[in-house]
């Protein structure tokens, strides 16, 4: 069965600090890969995919994701967070070719200080 | 603008009784799914109609059921309702059922039971 694992539940950053949230799937077929971000008081908005192709996928706000098929790992990056990115970050994965059907982890809560 | 509205956006009701909870979409999208997203923990697929084709998940306790009278609404029937059913609800549409089509969300409904 499809598994996905958010190691880390609760980051705290200060303003320009970089950010690596890890994601790691559990599938034996080809996947595809979200990243879903939730703002407070808000809906899941899709914040970039990875269907195929080049393995380094850029999403909108400055948000990066690299996949490496070799470690199961889909990992979100950016560079510099502000303040407006504290919300809560899902990964998510569903078979390519198949049903629509999402496989998400339970999430990171990231806080950004000013 | 066009977007997926869940109503309503807090929900209580009692130890068996019937609630329902509703979700609208102006995107004229043909899937639309219900996912169960209980405190700190992954939002769990529940079941998903492709137009009216109803498609329930394996693990889906008997008690949910859904309904869906037309492209724009669904809903969500829980038919006696038990202190493990208080969750958030997210409902969600996708153009068609091909895995590398984004889902858009509703802003949720939480559901109480006292």
């Amino acid at each position: 069965a499809q598994s996905v694992s958010q190691h880390n539940h609760h980051v705290i950053l200060s303003e320009a600090a970089s950010l690596e949230l890890g994601c790691n799937y559990s599938y034996g077929g080809t996947v595809n890969l979200f990243w879903y971000v939730q703002y407070p008081g808000q809906h899941l908005q899709l914040l970039l995919k990875y269907f195929s192709g080049d393995p380094l996928v850029k999403g909108i706000k400055g948000f990066e994701a690299e996949f490496i098929k070799s470690k199961f790992s889909f990992n979100l990056r950016k560079p510099s967070v502000q303040w407006s990115d504290t919300a809560e970050y899902f990964c998510a994965v569903n078979a390519a070719g198949g049903y629509n059907k999402l496989i998400f982890g339970a999430g990171t809560r990231l806080a950004v200080h000013p | 603008d066009a977007m997926v509205i869940q109503n309503p956006r807090y929900q209580v009701t009692q130890f068996g009784k019937p609630v329902t909870l509703s979700c609208s979409q102006t995107l004229n999208h043909n899937v639309m799914y219900w996912y169960q997203q209980k405190s700190s923990q992954a939002p769990k697929l529940l079941f998903h109609y492709y137009d009216k084709d109803f498609n329930n998940e394996a693990d889906t306790p008997d008690n949910f059921q859904s309904r869906r009278p037309n492209t724009s609404f669904c809903f969500l029937d829980i038919r006696s309702p038990g202190l493990g059913d208080a969750a958030m609800y997210l409902c969600a549409t996708s153009s068609d059922s091909y895995s590398n089509q984004p889902q858009h969300f509703g802003d949720g409904t939480r559901l109480s039971i006292l």
